[in-house]
């Protein structure tokens, strides 16, 4: 089965720093990935996806993601944090690559201060 | 247009008892998908719906079933509760015919209690 390995559970940037957020998949073929965001008390928006078609994707809000086969990762970068980028952040895969069970990991906590 | 729907909001019930959680999907979407999510096990995949069929099913026991109507709205029944059952439940809609990349809509999610 696939897999998403989010590391690190809480990240803490301040305003205006670099936002990185770290997930390495799991799979022998380039699967479907995924990045969500979920503010307080509301369910998943989803911020970009890759699906082979180009290894760097932009997303909503300002974030973006470059899908690496030989590290097998797909990190969320924004350059510059907001106060409202504060929300918990998904990755995901699609299971197995090509199908429709989408497979979270265990989500990052991000901080902004002021 | 409006978005995915839940209801109900919040809920509490008892151990032992059964419970069953509606979903509204965007008008249009035939693909509707459950979604646990506790503090411990994170969000987990429950089983997806497209045009009335189970099309897909993650790992839980058979007191957790589905099923999906003719209008895409989708219901799902948790029976004989535990108290290991109380998190919030997202579902979550999109077209999906053959693409499973189609963006998914998320509820605000059904948060239940057991107690």
């Amino acid at each position: 089965a696939q897999s998403v390995t989010q590391l690190g559970s809480h990240v803490s940037v301040s305003e205006g720093a670099l936002v990185l957020l770290r997930c390495n998949y799991s799979s022998s073929v380039p699967p479907y990935l995924f990045w969500y965001v979920q503010y307080p008390n509301q369910g998943l928006q989803l911020l970009l996806k890759y699906t082979s078609a180009a290894t760097l994707v932009k997303g909503i809000n300002g974030f973006e993601a470059e899908f690496k086969k030989s590290e097998t990762s797909f990190h969320l970068t924004k350059p510059s944090a907001h106060m409202s980028d504060a929300a918990e952040y998904f990755c995901a895969v699609s299971d197995p690559p090509g199908g429709f069970k989408t497979i979270f990991g265990a989500g990052t906590r991000l901080f902004v201060k002021a | 247009k409006a978005g995915v729907t839940q209801t109900p909001r919040y809920l509490i019930k008892t151990r032992g008892q059964q419970v069953t959680l509606s979903c509204s999907p965007i008008s249009g979407h035939r693909s509707v998908s459950w979604y646990q999510q506790t503090p411990g096990q994170g969000l987990q995949f429950l089983f997806e719906y497209f045009s009335e069929t189970q099309r897909n099913k993650g790992n839980f026991p058979g007191r957790f079933s589905g099923r999906q109507f003719s209008n895409s709205r989708s219901e799902m029944n948790v029976s004989t509760l535990e108290l290991g059952d109380s998190a919030l439940y997202l579902c979550a809609s999109s077209f999906r015919g053959r693409d499973p990349t189609d963006t998914q809509y998320f509820g605000p999610g059904t948060r239940l209690t057991v107690l």
